[in-house]
């Protein structure tokens, strides 16, 4: 198994642009989640989706953005307009809803820089 | 909001020796995750034990949950300067598979 993909691993932007990320998760993985790593704050999650649908996105900081998942081997978060303060590094994971399997599989992660 | 909180937020051991991390938190949880993650890449799961387990091994890790206390804790015995990472604990509760990590010990270990 290719385990989570990512792309893209480094996004390099400027305020104001758009910006879309993309993960798909391990195959037969039905929850995804999104999260947000910064030094000042750690690793925040975002939003996550169970079967596709979206479970709870309290940690989705603004309006300026937003998250799919048109099926079960693709998601996107997307950021617009960009702004400086959303340089960070975000990380997708999925996981299984079998009994007891709780764990999940973080992808390598995208570093964002918005200038 | 952080639920779980690691004690050290940094630690420097020499390779050989043993590496103790502890994990605090707040409300009530089904089970507790630990995860590692190297510099530059995504965290890894190491693992987890359930709110009705008080010690749990894997290879050179042992992990004991304290429910009345609220606290964890992850031991890596022999340690080897390929451990040297962050380590989170994640703590899960409810069916929604929704975990809350803390910020994270990291962990150095000098050859």
């Amino acid at each position: 198994d290719a385990g989570v993909i990512q792309s893209p691993r480094h996004e390099v932007t400027e305020m104001g642009q758009e910006v879309t990320l993309r993960c798909k998760p391990i195959s037969g993985h039905n929850s995804l989640f999104w999260y947000r790593q910064t030094m000042m704050r750690g690793l925040e999650l975002l939003i996550y989706f169970n079967n596709n649908v979206p479970i709870d996105d309290s940690g989705m900081p603004e309006d300026r953005f937003s998250a799919k998942m048109p099926n079960a081997s693709f998601s996107t978060l997307k950021i617009q307009p960009s702004e400086p303060r959303d340089s960070a590094v975000y990380f997708c994971a999925s996981s299984s809803a079998g009994a007891g399997s709780y764990e999940q599989y973080f992808g390598p992660g995208t570093r964002l820089t918005v200038t | 909001s952080q639920q779980g909180e690691e004690d050290p937020q940094a630690l420097s051991i020499q390779e050989g020796e043993n590496a103790t991390m502890n994990c605090s938190y707040k409300t009530s949880i089904n089970n507790l995750q630990w995860y590692r993650q190297n510099s530059g890449r995504g965290l890894v799961h190491l693992i987890l034990i359930r709110s009705n387990e008080r010690e749990k091994h894997s290879g050179r890790l042992r992990v004991t949950l304290d429910t009345s206390k609220k606290s964890s804790s992850l031991l890596i015995t022999a340690s080897r300067a390929a451990d040297t990472a962050s380590y989170f604990c994640a703590t899960g509760g409810g069916s929604n598979y929704k975990l809350t990590f803390g910020k994270g010990t990291l962990l150095t270990v000098n050859p």
